[in-house]
Order: C-alpha cells, then structure tokens, then sequence
C-alpha cells in the first residue's frame, strides 16, 4: 500500500518552460488536492477533486491546471513557469468528509 | 488576520519537558487537524478532532470549539519529536463535498537531548 505517490522529487525549470507534477493514491480516496509551501507561511490551497471529473480553484490557481480522469491520479500542470512558482508542492487525499489526510513526499520546484 | 494562528512560532525543550503548542482559529470549522513535518520535509497527519480530546502514544490533542482554540501536548519530550507542527482547520462541506483546510504557519518544535 503505497499511499500517494508524489513525482518528480526535485525539478528545475526555466522560465516559461511547462511541466506535470504527478499524484497518485492507491487508497480509492474521493478527495484529493494540491497545495504550495512558500518560507514563512503556511500550505496554500491551489485545486482540490472531490471526485473524478470534478475540480474546483483553491486559494492560489492562478498559473496551474488539473484534470481528474481516475479515481487514482490528481495531475498538476504548469503551463508557463514563472519564478513566481518556486516553492514546495505536496498532493494529499483524503476520505471525503470523515479521514484524515494522507500527504504525498513533496516536489522541490526551482524556476529560474 | 489570519484565519489560523499558532504559538508559539518556536520552541526549544529540553528531553523530558511537557510540551504545549496552541491553535486559535476565526472561521466556522467542521474539524481541526494536527500535522508533523519532519525536517526532511514529509507531512503526517497526528489527529482529526471536531470536539473534546485525542490521544496517540504522548500526543494528546484538545479542542474547545466555543473559544475556536486548540492545543497539541507532548509528554516527555525527545529529541525524535524535534519537528515542525501544524495546525489546520477544515471548513464546512456542502452538499456532501469534502471541505478544504485552511493552514497555519507552523510551530518549529527543538527538542534537547
């Protein structure tokens, strides 16, 4: 059981390039959302699935886009990175309304 | 203001000393989270409460829901507990759909052998 699986680690990329951060939970958890950890504050909301094919904006959307076709995966798209963008990001799922949340092991992104 | 505020922001012990790290929150919530970040950088989730009291081991998490307050307690303190502690509040869901959380920013726990 391999809970949620958060790739690539590290990344690095140069302004205007794009990317996917990938998320997947073998747990069959309905909710599902990405945040961005920034020095001195705290996790951010940028989307969040209550289910498959459903997504809604959190706090901080702007620059990123998701889709949810399975259960199973919660990509994240950055379509034209800015240095902006620079910061931790961790994926998590939950059981809708009654679990706690299970946190992927984070992605170390760098816009240059 | 912060919807979520923790204190304190640092805190140093020494192995063995009870340990308290508080929440106060402004929003209406359905339940309350403790996470752990290790300083590799993974998160755990410690409790979910919506009221009264949680015990893991020496973590024992309280909520007060009337003075929108919680507190984190760790009895005899080791240096493994040397972590960042976050506290998170979940909003209300509608409808059925999962509500959000709503993140402080953190209380870094160094614990002294």
């Amino acid at each position: 059981n391999a809970g949620v699986t958060q790739t690539p680690k590290f990344q690095v990329l140069k302004t205007g390039q794009s990317m996917t951060l990938q998320c997947a939970q073998d747990m069959n958890h309905e909710y599902m959302s990405w945040y961005r950890q920034d020095p001195g504050m705290g996790l951010r909301l940028i989307h969040y699935s209550v289910g498959a094919g459903i997504t809604d904006q959190g706090e901080v959307p702007n620059g990123y886009n998701v889709s949810r076709s399975t259960t199973e995966d919660f990509p994240l798209r950055l379509l034209s990175a800015a240095p902006s963008q620079t910061s931790v990001y961790f994926c998590a799922s939950s059981i809708q309304g009654i679990g706690g949340y299970t946190f992927g092991s984070g992605t170390r992104l760098t816009v240059v | 203001k912060n919807e979520v505020e923790q204190s304190p922001q640092n805190l140093t012990a020494q192995e063995g000393e009870f340990i308290t790290i508080n929440c106060s929150y402004s929003v209406g919530i359905s339940a309350l989270h403790w996470l752990q970040q290790h300083p590799g950088g993974g998160i755990v989730s410690l409790f979910m409460l919506s009221s009264g009291k949680k015990k893991h081991g020496r973590l024992i998490a309280t909520i007060n829901i009337q003075e929108k307050h919680s507190s984190l307690h760790i009895t005899a303190s080791h240096p493994r507990d040397s972590a960042v502690y976050i506290c998170a509040v979940e909003d209300f869901f509608y409808g059925g759909s999962q509500g959000n959380l709503i993140f402080g920013k953190g209380t870094k726990l160094s614990v002294k052998p």
